[in-house]
């Protein structure tokens, strides 16, 4: 299986900072890599496809970027409500498989 | 609206069964495959596999052999997850996702709100 590495696990971080959030791959996925939003109690939302494309309705202070191992999501002048988890997932390889995820908190 | 609602929280015996359901609605049910992912108490999202709503063929990731089946009543836009023989350290929290495939690539666009499933004596 493909093991994902995310770091930080968590990143403390104020309204208004930029922050990036990286992504580390065992094995080369190309660009199959998604980011994904959680909140505590709800279901992940999907914020990045194809390690670079915006989910329909997804501000566009995220953005994402990478390619091969090496993957990254960014978040430009944050927002109270961007304060969640956030995970990623390679989908080149079966099984797809997540990162431990990152927690963002104030 | 592309929705999954899934059936609601479940307390279970150990040895027993439980079954979650997820209905869809909002899109053609039998076009895009269905991921069941787990979530246990503060940990991170596993992967339990899927099932092809256009055969009903499911795929199960190592580790949730055996004791997890995954169904489909299509008639009524339904995915489902059986757990039998249920065991203290199947409590967790259980989505269902739809996937969207695109060239050597997937992802889930949309989600269930999950369903608790807690085991306990």
């Amino acid at each position: 299986d493909v093991q994902m590495t995310q770091s930080p696990s968590i990143l403390s971080a104020s309204v208004g900072d930029r922050v990036a959030i990286t992504c580390r791959a065992s094995q080369n996925v190309i660009e199959y890599l998604n980011w994904y939003q959680q909140k505590p109690g709800k279901a992940p939302r999907l914020l990045i496809y194809a390690a670079s494309n915006l989910q329909s309705g997804v501000p566009s202070r995220f953005s994402g970027s990478g390619f091969g191992t090496h993957f990254s999501l960014n978040i430009s002048g944050l927002q109270p409500e961007d304060f969640a988890s956030y995970f990623c997932q390679q989908s080149y390889s079966s099984p797809p498989t997540f990162g431990q995820g990152t927690r963002l908190e104030i | 609206q592309v929705q999954l609602v899934q059936s609601g929280s479940e307390l279970k015996k150990p040895g027993a069964s439980v079954k979650v359901s997820c209905k869809a609605s909002g899109y053609s049910f039998t076009k895009f495959t269905i991921n069941w992912v787990r979530q246990a108490p503060g940990q991170g999202l596993e992967w339990m596999g899927w099932i092809s709503t256009d055969t009903g063929h499911p795929t199960y990731a190592p580790g949730f052999t055996g004791r997890f089946v995954f169904s489909l009543d299509s008639s009524v836009s339904t995915a489902y997850l059986q757990i039998i023989s249920l065991e203290a350290e199947d409590t967790a929290v259980y989505f269902c996702a739809r996937i969207y495939y695109y060239a050597s690539g997937s992802h889930s666009d949309y989600w269930g709100q999950g369903t608790l499933v807690t085991v306990s004596s």
